[in-house]
């Protein structure tokens, strides 16, 4: 089974609007990751959150970790196009291991 | 700094055949990993390099191993090439082990026919 769940899989939201996608963890949290990409390309590394409670944000876009929840989100903020893509969250689940990755959230910014 | 080179960018191969994928870490990062990623299975981890020694791997069969040099880069291959092999391979440098952020290549798009 997944060891980290994001949802939703997909997201179509109109330019402006605001957005959250969640990455849930079947395990302890070491650290949680965020990262951004492109169809077909590397992964663009957006956010390392690893404290319980610990919030970070980069421009428009706002992560958070829930360390009891084993839960994190990434909000964006009056979405614009370039914020479309993949999103995907990867985990620290074995303490020093490597990262773990949920199968992405898909995200389109229509105009 | 330069990020993560990875060559080829793309490679097209015959089932059986055997490939050799690099990677070249950031500068001072001694720390790789390698990922395959599919549109059905996402991304998922094959194996990690730290000062030339693997220090953990993923669950895939021993067709696909890999190595690193004393200059940190990296290489994987994948021997007797099956259909299902066909993904993007990307490879990720940490300038540690274990808990620290890793930055991508732009990975290398292998189709096996």
């Amino acid at each position: 089974s997944q060891e980290l769940e994001q949802s939703p899989q997909s997201l179509i939201v109109q330019e402006g609007k605001n957005l959250t996608i969640n990455c849930t963890s079947s395990k302890t949290l070491y650290g949680l990751y965020w990262y951004k990409q492109k169809y077909g390309e590397g992964l663009i590394f957006l956010m390392m959150l690893q404290k319980g409670g610990e919030e970070k944000s980069h421009e428009k876009i706002t992560a958070k970790l829930d360390e009891k929840k084993q839960q994190s989100s990434l909000h964006i903020t009056a979405s614009q196009p370039s914020h479309a893509g993949i999103y995907l969250c990867g985990a620290d689940t074995n303490s020093g291991y490597a990262l773990n990755f949920g199968k992405g959230t898909s995200l389109l910014v229509t105009p | 700094k330069a990020g993560v080179t990875q060559t080829p960018r793309y490679l097209i191969k015959t089932r059986g055949q055997q490939v050799t994928l690099s990677c070249s870490p950031i500068s001072g990062h001694r720390s790789v990993s390698w990922y395959q990623q599919t549109p059905g299975q996402g991304l998922q981890f094959l194996f990690e390099y730290f000062s030339e020694t693997q220090r953990n791997k993923g669950n895939f069969p021993g067709r696909f191993s890999g190595r690193q040099f004393s200059n940190s880069r990296s290489e994987m291959n994948v021997s007797t090439l099956e259909l299902g092999d066909s993904a993007l391979y990307l490879c990720a440098s940490s300038p540690r082990a274990g808990r620290a952020e890793a930055f991508f290549g732009q990975g290398t798009r292998l189709t096996v026919v």
